[in-house]
């Protein structure tokens, strides 16, 4: 069952626009989330990430949003940069259970020149 | 740091044969990950260690995969008999503490193909 869901295998942007990249999620005990950018022939490398007490969070150019009651998260990017193209993956796990982190399938972002 | 390793990078290798996986993790990391993409279902987490002792593997496909971690720097990913809807990257992850807000860093991966 997928547990973590990007229903978008792919988007297009323009150089300079914002990227959002949405995910959701199904299981009410994830309290933590990530996102993971991945290049071809790479692992995935960590982005950034947000537990549930908070709602936003910033790093540079990305910003994370939570939206606990709808079950929604989103990678904002601004603004997006060429070198952003990648797999970006959303990513959920409950803190105080195993490690067992849910990945979703995954969008590619790919940002124009 | 040369960060995860995983051999080999691309194998190849028909239906029923034995495949081997093998990845060193980060030195000083005491948790291992292996994971499994494909297009369908994205990354998968199939089993994980922690200080060298399987914590869960309920992500395994079935029998067929089995996993070993005999010290702290080495840990394979087999698959025996091989079959073509294995076909899929196979990555190792690995992290600090296991904890759950622990960065995972992971090697390259391993592109399996069974024909």
């Amino acid at each position: 069952d997928q547990q973590v869901k990007q229903n978008s295998p792919s988007l297009s942007v323009q150089e300079g626009r914002i990227s959002i990249l949405n995910c959701d999620y199904t299981n009410s005990m994830f309290d933590y989330f990530l996102w993971y950018k991945k290049y071809p022939a790479e692992g995935p490398t960590f982005l950034i990430s947000i537990s549930s007490i908070k709602d936003k969070n910033e790093d540079g150019r990305f910003t994370v949003f939570l939206n606990k009651s709808a079950k929604h998260l989103s990678l904002h990017i601004v603004p997006s940069q060429p070198g952003d193209s990648a797999v970006y993956f959303c990513a959920a796990s409950a803190m105080g259970g195993n490690n067992d982190m849910r990945f979703g399938a995954g969008t590619r972002l790919t940002v124009k020149p | 740091d040369a960060g995860v390793i995983q051999s080999p990078r691309h194998e190849v290798t028909e239906m029923g044969q034995e495949v081997t996986l093998r990845c060193k993790p980060i030195s000083g990391h005491n948790s291992l990950f292996w994971y499994r993409q494909t297009m369908m279902r994205g990354l998968e987490l199939l089993i994980y260690f922690n200080n060298n002792v399987p914590i869960d593997d309920s992500g395994m496909p079935e029998d067929r995969f089995s996993a070993k971690m005999p010290n702290a720097s080495f840990s394979t990913l087999k698959i025996q008999p091989s079959e073509p809807r294995d076909s899929a990257v196979y990555f190792c992850a690995s992290s600090f503490t296991g904890l759950t807000t622990d960065t995972q860093y992971f090697g390259p991966g391993t592109r399996l193909t069974v024909l």
